[in-house]
């Protein structure tokens, strides 16, 4: 049972745009900073959003991240197939203190 | 450029321990805390535990509280995670990661598969 929940999965066509949602609760994203990860089989996950909506260096603007309350979400626009990938969120809990992330979203680009 | 380089993988009898280091380079290695985290087949990512880099000081999570133990020898820039009395749930790549404040990882090892059976 992950703390912070994600859809198991998500599909769009190509050029298409899609949305991934993350709810957890007070005492991780509602009082957190946000982060979400990029994983393709059989590799370590990417830094894809930081502080819940910021970019790092080399991450295209088709990624994008917002927070609300306790729920963030990572947009993707203008699909490519490229972008078929698990994608999970992560925060800190300050009651568990420790780093907790979601369940994880698989990404279907059809 | 900030690279973080694992060791290979390991295959264990249940019962025993693995170590497993990750070497930081290209970066003050301790201005920075480097976390471990596991990830077993087809399951979501899963936090073990953090170091502070610059004092030694760790904290552990609670699932592996008693079996962790992570270590860094600032000289080698390396640190290192062992865990004990391994099972075959234990089964898992098992990563390194660079922590920023902010709550984030912004490098990570390319992982290392312990597989654990008799």
């Amino acid at each position: 049972q992950s703390v912070l929940t994600q859809p198991p999965s998500v599909s769009a066509a190509p050029g298409q745009k899609v949305t991934i949602s993350c709810s957890g609760s007070s005492s991780n994203t509602g009082n957190h900073y946000v982060s979400w990860y990029q994983q393709f089989p059989g590799t370590a996950p990417k830094l894809l959003i930081y502080d819940n909506n910021k970019r790092p260096s080399g991450i295209p603007d088709r990624f994008s991240g917002s927070k609300s309350g306790t729920s963030a979400t990572l947009g993707i626009t203008r699909l490519q197939t490229g972008d078929e990938a698990d994608y999970y969120c992560g925060t800190w809990d300050s009651s568990l203190s420790a780093v907790v992330f979601g369940g994880g979203t698989k990404l279907t680009v059809l | 450029q900030v690279q973080v380089v694992q060791s290979g993988a390991e295959v264990k009898k249940p019962g025993a321990s693995v170590k497993v280091s990750c070497k930081g380079s290209g970066y003050t290695f301790t201005s920075y805390s480097i976390h471990w985290l596991r990830q077993a087949p087809g399951q979501r990512l899963e936090w073990m535990g953090w170091i502070n880099t610059g004092n030694g000081n760790t904290i552990y999570s609670q699932n592996f509280q008693g079996r962790v133990t992570i270590t860094r020898d600032t000289s080698a820039s390396t640190a290192y995670m062992e865990l004990s009395s391994l099972r075959s749930e234990d089964t898992a790549v098992y990563y390194c990661a660079r922590f920023r404040r902010t709550n984030y990882f912004d490098y990570w090892g390319q992982g290392t598969l312990v597989t654990v059976s008799s």
